[in-house]
C-alpha cells in the first residue's frame, strides 16, 4: 500500500523559513516523480513543485519560484520542500504527492497518490 | 499558464440521478486531463486520467470524456459517498493547473 506521510508544518512568521518532509513507503520510491501540491484554507488545489526520479528535472509554480526548493533523497525514500521568505499567502495544507511516471514534463504529470498533508501557517 | 474553468460551482443532485460536471481549458490540453474527488478533511483521490481512463479501483459509474478544451465528468447514478468536491487538472503544459472545483451536493 502506498503511503506518503508529511511532516514539518507549523506556525512561522513572515520572512522566515520552514522545511517540509515526506516519508514514502509501499512503492519503489526512486522509480517515480514526486510533487508538492498545496491547498489554502477553504480554497482549491495549487501545484507547487515537481521533481523527477533522479532530480534531473525540477519545476516550480511561478508563485514560489526563487523561494522554495524541492529535493529528494532516494536512499531515505524521502521528499523535501525548503520554503524560504515565507508570506501570508503561503498559508496552506501542503500535500506530498506521487506521479505515475519516473519523469516530469512528459505528459504524465497527474497525481495518483496523495498524502494527508501538513499545515503551514504564516502569520506574525 | 493554462486556466481551467469548472462549471457549475455547485451542483445539487438527488441520489440515484446522473451528475454532469464540466471543465474547460483556456487552450488545448489534448487528452492530458485528470479528475479528482475530495471529501471534507480528506486528501484528493484520483478518479480519471487521460480524460477518460478510470484509475484503479474507481467504480464504473464514473466516466470522463472530451479532448482539446472541453471535458466532462459524468457520475451515472449518484451514491451517498459521491457527494464531494471535484477538481479537474491539466497536465499538458507546465505548470500543471487545476480548476477551482465543483461542489456536488445532495438535493
Amino acid at each position: 500500500e502506498v503511503q506518503l506521510v508529511e511532516s514539518g508544518g507549523g506556525l512561522v512568521q513572515p520572512g522566515r523559513s520552514l522545511r517540509l518532509s515526506c516519508a514514502a513507503s509501499g512503492f519503489t520510491f526512486d522509480d517515480y516523480a514526486m510533487h508538492w501540491v498545496r491547498q489554502a484554507p477553504g480554497k482549491g488545489l495549487e501545484w507547487v513543485s515537481g521533481i523527477s526520479w533522479n532530480s534531473g528535472s525540477i519545476g516550480y509554480a511561478d508563485s514560489v519560484k526563487g523561494r522554495f526548493t524541492i529535493s529528494r533523497d532516494n536512499a531515505k525514500n524521502s521528499l523535501y520542500l525548503q520554503m524560504n521568505s515565507l508570506r501570508a499567502e503561503d498559508t496552506a495544507l501542503y500535500y506530498c504527492a506521487k506521479g505515475p511516471s519516473y519523469d516530469i514534463l512528459t505528459g504524465y504529470d497527474y497525481i495518483d497518490y496523495w498524502g494527508q498533508g501538513t499545515l503551514v501557517t504564516v502569520s506574525s | 499558464e493554462i486556466v481551467m474553468t469548472q462549471s457549475p460551482a455547485t451542483l445539487s443532485v438527488s441520489p440515484g440521478e446522473r451528475a454532469t460536471l464540466s471543465c474547460r481549458a483556456s487552450q488545448s490540453v489534448s487528452s492530458n486531463l485528470a479528475w479528482y474527488q475530495q471529501k471534507p478533511g480528506q486528501a484528493p483521490r484520483l478518479l480519471i486520467y487521460g480524460a477518460s481512463t478510470r484509475a484503479t479501483g474507481i467504480p464504473a459509474r464514473f466516466s470522463g470524456s472530451g479532448s482539446g478544451t472541453e471535458f466532462t465528468l459524468t457520475i451515472s447514478s449518484l451514491q451517498s459517498e459521491d457527494f464531494a468536491v471535484y477538481y479537474c487538472q491539466q497536465y499538458n503544459n507546465w505548470p500543471v493547473t487545476f480548476g477551482q472545483g465543483t461542489k456536488l451536493e445532495i438535493k
